[in-house]
């Protein structure tokens, strides 16, 4: 079974700037998940989708970024404009919740570099 | 919000057991409990999820106490390969995914030979 897919894996941009993450979950997950996590920390949710629909965004900081999920299959995260303190690794994960049991599958992340 | 408290680091020997406590004193009622591992340069990777008193799995097993407000995760016999940093999340609902999913500070567990 593939993985959950993202690209870039690596983007380094001046601030101000935008930013583009994609992300294309396991095949047949409805649930897919949009993380920040800066150097040290542990992942910070921005986002939850449920299918095409957001689930959770309270912790996405909505003036600067964005996400969709069209067709409810893959997504896209943007930043714009960019801040320093928006350097981070950007992880996405998808779900299939069944009774028990509720796995998260991550990807490998993008790292962003803010200069 | 159900936040987790962990200890920041741990040590342990190759062969050890090893047991990493979390606090979770506002564990709501249909809250599971989900451990993840993370290396680096990696996302995080599921280890073992429960409700209540111990589940096991083939890698680890899953403590938590009548009250629910801690858990402890035991990784038996413990590799180099277990280095790594250990998460405890408190937030996803019975039956389903909903928000308010909190990723704890980690552990980060060092195993030397």
């Amino acid at each position: 079974e593939a993985g959950v897919a993202q690209s870039p894996r690596y983007k380094i941009i001046e601030k101000r700037q935008s930013v583009a993450f994609w992300c294309n979950p396991i095949s047949g997950h409805a649930t897919l998940y949009w993380y920040q996590q800066i150097l040290g920390q542990g992942p910070k949710l921005l986002i939850q989708f449920q299918n095409n629909g957001v689930v959770d965004d309270s912790q996405l900081p909505k003036d600067r970024f964005s996400a969709e999920r069209l067709k409810g299959v893959d997504s896209t995260l943007k930043i714009q404009p960019a801040k320093l303190e928006d350097s981070a690794v950007y992880l996405c994960a998808s779900s299939s919740p069944r009774e028990y049991r509720d796995e998260q599958f991550f990807g490998p992340g993008t790292r962003l570099t803010v200069l | 919000l159900a936040k987790t408290t962990q200890p920041i680091s741990m040590d342990s020997y190759e062969g050890q057991e090893v047991n990493i406590t979390c606090s979770h004193n506002n564990i709501a009622t249909n809250d599971y409990i989900t451990w993840y591992q993370q290396f680096p340069s990696q996302g995080p990777r599921f280890i073992i999820q429960g409700y209540k008193t111990k589940v096991t799995n083939e890698v680890a097993s899953l403590f938590i106490p009548a009250d629910r407000k801690s858990s402890t995760l035991s990784l038996p016999r413990v590799s180099l390969s277990d280095t790594a940093v250990y998460y405890c999340l408190v937030g996803l609902n019975y039956g389903g995914s909903q928000g308010n999913l909190i990723f704890g500070k980690g552990t980060k567990l060092s195993v030397k030979p």
